[in-house]
């Protein structure tokens, strides 16, 4: 079965930091770029961050860019964010999303199915 | 960067009605335009991608529509289990955004 599982959210004060983790099975990690999305409570839907297939290239949100940093190891078919001076405005439900196909930007063909992080003091 | 407009944010329809949501880029996006459904505590499921190809095993009242700057997903038939929030999401230029999402419920 495709899955990706979340993991890692937790609550954390204001300028603290957190990693989260993505844990993919069921396919052929390697081959697919990888993205973050989050959706702050009873919002919509607002992307984060992607890395290419060999995390060789990644593109940030401008709302996390030089706080947030995005990695993967292939070798455990995980995909990382490493969140740093973390703000009451990055409080979501945070998802790791594949790719459909060999494009790194494109249809979001399977998505986790979230882990919350909540920023405050 | 570019926006994406959806409406209506929220609507409410008959079983068996017929709904249609838009979506509009700020600049022309091709067919570069994907379509989600998110219920209620639950991650989004993609139903649309390139504007207007149906993902395998999406039911077939389930349609898109458009190119450039103006896209549209339609229902041919609302269910119940279609009770849902939908998201557009352009992939043409980075970063990739999303509509702010249209709330659907049964009236």
């Amino acid at each position: 079965e495709v899955q990706l599982v979340e993991s890692g959210g937790v609550v954390v004060q204001p300028g603290g930091s957190l990693r989260l983790s993505c844990a993919a099975s069921g396919f052929t990690f390697d081959d697919y770029a990888m993205h973050w999305v989050r959706q702050a409570p009873g919002k919509g839907l607002e992307w984060v961050s992607l890395i290419s297939w060999d995390g060789g290239s990644t593109y940030y949100a401008d709302s996390v860019k030089g706080r947030f940093t995005i990695s993967r190891d292939n070798s455990k078919n995980s995909l990382y964010l490493q969140m740093n001076s973390l703000r009451a405005e990055d409080t979501a439900l945070y998802y790791c999303a594949k790719v459909a196909g060999r494009p790194t930007v494109g249809a979001f063909d399977i998505w986790g199915q979230g882990t919350m992080v909540t920023v405050s003091s | 960067d570019i926006q994406m407009t959806q409406s209506p944010s929220s609507l409410s329809a008959s079983v068996g009605d017929r709904v249609t949501i838009t979506c509009q880029a700020s600049q022309d996006i091709s067919n570069y335009l994907n379509w989600y459904q998110q219920k209620p505590g639950k991650a989004p499921k993609l139903l649309i991608y390139d504007a207007s190809n149906l993902e395998t095993g999406v039911p077939s009242r389930f349609s898109g529509s458009g190119s450039g700057t103006d896209f549209t997903f339609t229902i041919s038939s609302l269910q119940p289990e279609d009770i849902a929030t939908y998201y557009c999401q352009q992939y043409d230029n980075l970063p990739p955004a999303f509509g702010g999402g249209t709330k659907v419920e049964i009236k």
